[in-house]
C-alpha cells in the first residue's frame, strides 16, 4: 500500500495564481483532511471531508476550496494564491473506527511558496 | 485562542537521557490525548495516545502522565537515542463531537546528542 499520495511535493507561485493540490489514500479510510503547517504554529486544520460529497471547513479554510467526488482523492484548491499561504500542507486520511481516537495517517506533505 | 500550549519549544539531550514534553490545555470537551512524531521531510506519525480514565500509558520508551485536573498532559522519553531527533507535537481532541479535528500544539525539536 502506498497509504496518503501527496504532489506535488514542491511549487512556486505567484501572487494570484491557482493551483491545485492533490492528495490520493489507497487505504479506503472514510475521513480526509488537509492541515497547513507553519513555523511555531504547529499543524491548523483547512478542510475536512467524512465521505464521499461531504465536506466541511476547519480552523483556517479561507482562499481554499475542497470536494471529495470518490473515497480515494481529496484535492485541495487555491483559488488566488497570497504570499500569506506559503506553507507546508498535509493531507491526512483515517478511518472511522481510528478518527474518534486522533490517529491519522499523513502524506509526506506538500511545501509551496508564493512569490 | 490558543487552546493547547506546548513546551519547551526546544529540547537538547544527550543519549541516555530522559526527555520530557509538557502540553496544557483549556478545552474541557478534550476526551483522547495524542502524541505526534515527526521526521524532516516527513509528515507527523501517531506515537502514543491516552484517555483521561488512565493517568499513564508506557509503550516502551514512551509514556504519557495525564493530569485531567490540572489539564495538562506529557510525555516522557525514556532512555532517549539520537534516532529519537524529531518533532514532537501534542494534538488533542474532543473525539465524539469534533470528528477528527485534532488542535495541535506548537511542537517541540528534540536533539538526542550521542
Amino acid at each position: 500500500n502506498a497509504g496518503v499520495t501527496q504532489t506535488p511535493k514542491f511549487q512556486v507561485l505567484k501572487t494570484g495564481q491557482s493551483m491545485t493540490l492533490q492528495c490520493a489514500q489507497d487505504m479506503n479510510h472514510e475521513y480526509m483532511s488537509w492541515y497547513r503547517q507553519d513555523p511555531g504554529m504547529g499543524l491548523r486544520l483547512i478542510h475536512y471531508s467524512v465521505g464521499a460529497g461531504i465536506t466541511d471547513q476547519g480552523e483556517v479554510p479561507n482562499g481554499y476550496n475542497v470536494s471529495r467526488s470518490t473515497t480515494e482523492d481529496f484535492p485541495l484548491r487555491l483559488l488566488s494564491a497570497a504570499p500569506s499561504q506559503t506553507s507546508v500542507y498535509f493531507c491526512a486520511s483515517s478511518s472511522g473506527d481510528r478518527v474518534v481516537t486522533g490517529e491519522l495517517f499523513f502524506g509526506e506533505g506538500s511545501r509551496l511558496t508564493v512569490l | 485562542q490558543q487552546q493547547v500550549k506546548q513546551s519547551p519549544q526546544s529540547l537538547i539531550v544527550q543519549k541516555g537521557g530522559i526527555s520530557i514534553i509538557n502540553c496544557a490545555y483549556e478545552n474541557t470537551a478534550f476526551d483522547y490525548f495524542p502524541w505526534y512524531q515527526q521526521f524532516p521531510g516527513k509528515g507527523p506519525a501517531l506515537l502514543i495516545a491516552i484517555r483521561p480514565d488512565v493517568s499513564e500509558k508506557k509503550e516502551g520508551r514512551f509514556t504519557i502522565s495525564f493530569n485531567k485536573s490540572a489539564k495538562q498532559f506529557s510525555l516522557h522519553i525514556m532512555d532517549s537515542q539520537p534516532g529519537d531527533s524529531a518533532t514532537y507535537f501534542c494534538a488533542p481532541l474532543a473525539g465524539g463531537t469534533s470528528y477528527g479535528k485534532l488542535t495541535f500544539g506548537q511542537g517541540t525539536i528534540l536533539t538526542v546528542h550521542p
